[in-house]
C-alpha cells in the first residue's frame, strides 16, 4: 500500500518553513525520506526507525509517530537548494527492507 | 567507499526489441539490491529486489525480469519491450535493514 503524502506541492520564499506529511494505512517499521531534483536520482535524507523518533540534519528534521503510522518532514529557514520533490518511503516489516514510496511532494523555493 | 554504477544513461528502443540494463555496486558485499521505475512526473514503483545471488523477488507482474548473477551485479531485462515500459529506471542498494538506499544515476528508457 502506497503511503500518502501531503501537500502535493508547495511554494516557499527563501527563509520560510514547510512541513511535509506522510501517512500509511499499515503498521510501519521504518520511514525513509528522500529528495529528488529534476532529472536526477533521489538522494537519501534520513531514516527513522523507532516510534516517536526525531532526527535532524542541518535545518531539515523529521518525526515518526509509530502509533499513528505517520511521519513528518520539517524544513526550516528554507534555501533555494531545498527545491525538488520529496518522497517518503515506508517499510512495513524488518525483513528485506522493501520500501514503498509515497506520491511525492514538489517543493519550490523562490527568492 | 561504496559506489553504484548504472548504465546506459539513456536508451531509445523500438517496440518489440529486447532490453538489458546493468547495475553494479562497489565497496561492499552482500548488498540488498533494487530496481525501481519512475514514470514521468510520478513516484517510484518497486519492480524487483534481491537479498542474495540468484534470489529475486518480483513486485509487479509485467514484461520485465531481473537477475543477480554475481553478488554486486543486478540486471533488468525484457525479451520484447512495450510502449508502456518507457520510464526512468533506477537501481538502488542498501547494506541491510535500518539503512537508507543509495540510488544509481538512472536510465531513461524511451520505447518508440
Amino acid at each position: 500500500q502506497q503511503p500518502v503524502q501531503s501537500p502535493q506541492a508547495v511554494i516557499l520564499r527563501e527563509g520560510e518553513d514547510a512541513v511535509i506529511n506522510c501517512s500509511s494505512s499499515k503498521a510501519l517499521y521504518s520511514v525513509h525520506w528522500y529528495r529528488q531534483k529534476h532529472g536526477e536520482a533521489p538522494i537519501f535524507l534520513m531514516i527513522l526507525l523507532k516510534g516517536g523518533e526525531q532526527k535532524g540534519h542541518d535545518k531539515i528534521s523529521a518525526s515518526f509517530n509509530e502509533k499513528k503510522q505517520q511521519s513528518s518532514l520539517y524544513l526550516t529557514a528554507s534555501q533555494l537548494s531545498y527545491s525538488g520533490t520529496y518522497f517518503c518511503g515506508t517499510e512495513n516489516s524488518g525483513g528485506y527492507q522493501k520500501v514503498t514510496f509515497g506520491t511525492g511532494t514538489k517543493l519550490q523555493v523562490i527568492p | 567507499s561504496q559506489t553504484i554504477h548504472q548504465w546506459p544513461a539513456t536508451l531509445v528502443q523500438p517496440v518489440g526489441s529486447p532490453l538489458s540494463l546493468e547495475c553494479t555496486v562497489e565497496g561492499t558485499s552482500n548488498p540488498n539490491l533494487y530496481w525501481y521505475r519512475q514514470a514521468a512526473g510520478r513516484g517510484l514503483q518497486l519492480l524487483f529486489y534481491s537479498v542474495g545471488i540468484g534470489q529475486i523477488s518480483s513486485e509487479v507482474p509485467q514484461n520485465l525480469s531481473a537477475s543477480r548473477p554475481q553478488d554486486r551485479q543486478f540486471i533488468l531485462s525484457s525479451k520484447k519491450l512495450l510502449l508502456s515500459d518507457s520510464g526512468f529506471y533506477l537501481c538502488a542498494w542498501s547494506p541491510r535493514a535500518g539503512h537508507g538506499y543509495t540510488f544509481g544515476s538512472g536510465t531513461r528508457l524511451t520505447v518508440v
